[in-house]
């Protein structure tokens, strides 16, 4: 079984919509979560950290639900300039970070 | 951003040829990383430093050899690869062990090429 799996995508939405993207992940003892930013031929950036309680960043909102093994990150008003992949890490301890193959989102004008 | 620098950007290489690529952080992080990137795969680990000692190896083929002289400077040296080893190859490092939730933080990747 993969560490991490996430939705495959592509997602192709217009401007101003609301789109989420989902990840599962096997390790229960996973501590660290993050939704990382890649665009094409770039390397990743970090986009938010993912806390247990919930956190957001202007339009961006990322759930973790630990019963579940389960990650998700909302964009709201989306732009064109989100479009990119999106990449799910998970992180069982300090110096481990396991990938998601990413989800491709094109943002329509 | 200067956080991570990666060099060069661009590779391209024979099969006999022998390469460095190099990999320098300024964040004052502790921890170093080589990843590889294939189309349509997650990015893979390759190597793990902490405070300059290799700390994972994933399987990696001997014709990568990493090197770490201190924290801030990481190496992939190549040598006789394949055509399959053409990927972008990622450079990264974090603070190991940090206060709350690690980090990685990339360099800019190098696309290599093998023919």
């Amino acid at each position: 079984r993969k560490e991490v799996e996430q939705d495959p995508g592509p997602f192709n939405v217009p401007e101003g919509a609301t789109v989420a993207f989902n990840c599962t992940y096997s390790n229960s003892a996973s501590q660290s979560f993050f939704w990382y930013r890649q665009d094409c031929r770039k390397e990743p950036k970090l986009l938010m950290s993912v806390y247990s309680s919930g956190n957001e960043d202007g339009r961006f909102t990322a759930q973790l639900n630990r019963a579940s093994q389960y990650i998700s990150l909302l964009i709201r008003d989306s732009k064109l300039s989100d479009s990119a992949t999106y990449l799910c890490v998970v992180s069982p301890t300090g110096n481990q970070f396991y990938f998601g193959t990413g989800t491709s989102l094109t943002v329509i004008p | 951003e200067t956080g991570v620098t990666q060099t060069p950007r661009h590779l391209v290489m024979g099969m006999t040829n022998k390469k460095s690529l190099k990999c320098e952080q300024h964040l004052g992080h502790n921890a170093m990383y080589w990843y590889k990137q294939s189309a349509k795969k997650p990015l893979e680990l390759m190597f793990v430093y902490n405070f300059k000692e290799q700390t994972e190896n994933n399987s990696v083929p001997s014709r990568f050899s990493p090197e770490c002289p201190n924290s801030s400077h990481l190496f992939l040296h190549l040598h006789t690869l394949q055509p399959e080893d053409s990927a972008l190859y990622l450079c990264a490092s974090s603070q190991y062990p940090g206060q709350g939730a690690e980090k990685l933080f990339f360099g800019s990747g190098t696309q290599l090429s093998v023919l």
